[in-house]
């Protein structure tokens, strides 16, 4: 079956550290996007990538990084610049102006 | 910020009963669609709306929209149980397929 995998699914990160979260997708999607989500709140852009070797900052990109280096790849890589990265990470991929197909997230905590 | 605004953000009915979220936005849109997220889950996408439709219809949703009044919402008819969760809806303001969400609205179904 086609889908979208995000690995793993609880992380744990201590101060200081990188870490970085999986994305694979299967579905032959040209654009990949990655999304912070608060609780209660909707999702916010990080990264996002239409092509492979290709990607542009979103709204909250500062303390993230991300690389496209395969079509059906794109890490994203949590700093320690970042500084309050606790949230659920949710990595989405698309095919033309139609609806994403989302992964089913990773849950990011500082200890 | 061109994120929409959703209301209400909670909504609580018992099955059976009909459930209308709306949604709004601030500019021109290409097109808007409805996802559903459950507790802790990634999102579905449930239905796509064109800028030059009015009203799209998909089982026991239906989706409407007013590009003069920059709004929409979204109806679930005989709603049930399975049908408490999350529900957002994003914006394709035709920026290489980057989608806006919004705050998103909490449904509770009661048996």
């Amino acid at each position: 079956d086609g889908g979208i995998t995000q690995s793993p699914k609880y992380l744990f990160r201590k101060e200081g550290q990188n870490v970085t979260l999986s994305c694979e997708q299967n579905l032959n999607h040209d654009a990949m996007y990655w999304y912070r989500q608060d609780p209660g709140q909707g999702l916010r852009l990080i990264y996002y990538s239409q092509i492979v070797n290709d990607f542009q900052k979103g709204d909250i990109a500062e303390g993230y990084s991300v690389s496209r280096e395969k079509k059906e790849s794109f890490p994203l890589t949590v700093t320690s610049a970042q500084k309050n990265p606790t949230a659920f990470y949710l990595c989405a991929s698309s095919h033309g102006p139609s609806g994403y197909t989302f992964g089913s997230g990773t849950r990011l905590t500082v200890v | 910020s061109q994120q929409g605004e959703e209301d209400p953000q909670a909504l609580s009915i018992q099955e059976g009963e009909n459930a209308t979220m709306n949604c709004s936005y601030k500019t021109s849109i290409n097109n808007l669609q409805w996802y559903r997220q459950n507790s802790g889950r990634g999102l579905v996408h449930l239905i796509l709306i064109r800028s030059n439709e009015r009203e799209k219809h998909s089982g026991r949703l239906r989706v409407t929209l007013d590009t003069s009044k920059k709004s929409s919402s979204l109806l679930i008819t005989a709603s049930r149980a399975a049908d408490t969760a999350s529900y957002f809806c994003a914006t394709d303001y035709n920026q290489g397929g980057k989608l806006i969400f919004g705050q998103g609205t909490e449904l509770s179904v009661k048996p």
